[in-house]
């Protein structure tokens, strides 16, 4: 158990539509990455929070935002959702904002967009 | 941009056969390097780290070492079981612009072992 916790584990959905998925990070632990893993493009870097800040953002689309609460908990919306988001959704979280520090991943959340 | 690249899978082995999954990098400096697994079902977990050059990262039987003049860090096994079967992601650290670090994997190496 990595003690990260998503949810929820699936979600189907159709076209069109907006979802929030959570991510509750380890204790202890102020940076938050989302990542989204697909068979085609392996796993990819969307954002990073570290204690409530954005701090860094990889390809992530527009259609998509995210935010780090005071508790440190994160979630990630998607909005105006195609058949491409179909995916694997991962949250990650470590102790420090320097990539230093190892990752421990939540077991991530499964959407499908039909 | 620095990046990191993996053998493609599936690689396909017998029970107790060596292991070798090659990872190779490009990086500014001199990143720390990571495995990391991921089991069906589950999201990845660390395998083992390097953070200098020459550095031997080891953890259940597998086995990596931070080649800095071939810039690979290439993992190991000498026996591996059927247990073994997973997903691999050579991982590095990479710098954005405002100095703020970001873990960049690999797309991945799928690990068959078979009884």
């Amino acid at each position: 158990d990595s003690g990260v916790t998503q949810t929820p584990k699936h979600l189907i959905t159709a076209t069109g539509q907006r979802v929030t998925l959570r991510c509750s990070p380890r204790s202890g632990d102020l940076s938050v990455y989302w990542y989204q893993q697909s068979l085609d493009q392996g796993l990819q870097f969307l954002i990073h929070y570290y204690n409530g800040e954005e701090r860094a953002k990889g390809n992530i689309l527009e259609r998509f935002s995210a935010q780090q609460f005071p508790d440190l908990h994160s979630e990630l919306n998607l909005s105006s959702l195609e058949l491409g988001d179909s995916a694997l959704y991962f949250c990650a979280s470590s102790v420090g904002g320097t990539g230093e520090s190892p990752l421990h991943f939540g077991n991530g959340t499964r959407l499908t967009v039909t | 941009g620095d990046s990191v690249t993996q053998m493609e899978g599936p690689v396909t082995l017998s029970e107790e056969a060596f292991l070798t999954i090659n990872c190779t990098y490009t990086a500014t400096g001199y990143p720390s390097l990571f495995w990391y697994v991921q089991y069906p079902g589950e999201g990845l977990q660390l395998l083992l780290k390097a953070t200098k050059a020459d550095d031997k990262g080891s953890n259940k039987g597998f086995e990596a070492t931070y080649r800095k003049e071939t810039t690979s860090f290439h993992l190991e096994k000498g026996s591996v079981q059927v247990s073994d079967s997973a997903v691999y992601f050579c991982a590095l650290r990479w710098s954005r612009t405002g100095g703020s670090y970001i873990p960049t994997f690999g797309r991945g190496t799928s690990l068959i072992v078979h009884p």
